[in-house]
């Protein structure tokens, strides 16, 4: 089975420039999650997705972060206009649904702005 | 708010030798707890988890105890390989509203030297 797919895996941007991130989550799975991890820090949860219904993105900072999650599968995070302090590695995971203990993550997108 | 609280790395240890990282947790109600392991380059991967008080999670040699009266979740190993080095990160899955939002530690960096 295949896990957590996560592109691209590593990306370097200048700041002001837009940049975006996908994520495909395991087959059945209908929870999906976004994290940012910083530096020596561990994952804080920015959106979390029921199909295709974002129902908790209080820790996304709407000014420059979008996310969608078309159709209830992959979904994409948007960063516009990116600021240096973006720099950090953002993780997607899946579940199979909100009340599973277990989410799966995939392998990260770091992203370095310059 | 609930919070993970996990000693800080780096940890050195030589092949063979005993494992404790310690881990303590801050949570209205009774929360999952959960050892999540980063290997260098991929995903978080769920390592092991306890759902209730006294509950001992275990995988791959690596033990925890769900501690309620002392608020705590140490991970152990009787003898670590080089293979496990890795960053190890304590979680928990809070009640209630937040019975879906992993809250993590900051993560241990686990150095094992042959």
């Amino acid at each position: 089975e295949a896990g957590v797919v996560q592109s691209p895996r590593y990306k370097i941007i200048e700041k002001k420039q837009p940049v975006a991130f996908w994520c495909n989550p395991i087959s059945g799975h209908n929870t999906l999650y976004w994290y940012l991890q910083n530096l020596g820090q561990g994952p804080e949860l920015l959106i979390r997705y029921e199909n295709e219904e974002a129902v908790d993105d209080s820790q996304l900072p709407k000014d420059r972060f979008s996310a969608e999650r078309l159709k209830g599968v992959d979904s994409t995070l948007k960063i516009q206009p990116a600021e240096l302090g973006d720099s950090a590695v953002y993780l997607c995971a899946s579940s199979l649904d909100g009340h599973s203990y277990e989410q799966y993550f995939g392998p990260g997108t770091r992203l370095t702005v310059t | 708010g609930d919070s993970v609280t996990q000693m800080e790395g780096p940890v050195t240890l030589s092949e063979e030798a005993f494992l404790t990282i310690n881990c303590t947790y801050t949570a209205t109600g009774y929360p999952s707890l959960f050892w999540y392991v980063q290997y260098p380059g991929e995903g978080l991967q769920l390592l092991l988890k306890a759902t209730k008080a006294d509950d001992k999670g275990s995988n791959k040699g690596f033990e925890a105890t769900y501690r309620k009266e002392t608020t705590s979740f140490h991970l152990e190993k009787g003898s670590v390989q080089v293979s496990d080095s890795a960053v190890y990160f304590c979680a928990l899955l809070g009640g209630g509203d937040s019975s879906y939002k992993l809250i993590f530690g900051s993560g241990t960096r686990l150095l094992v030297r042959p």
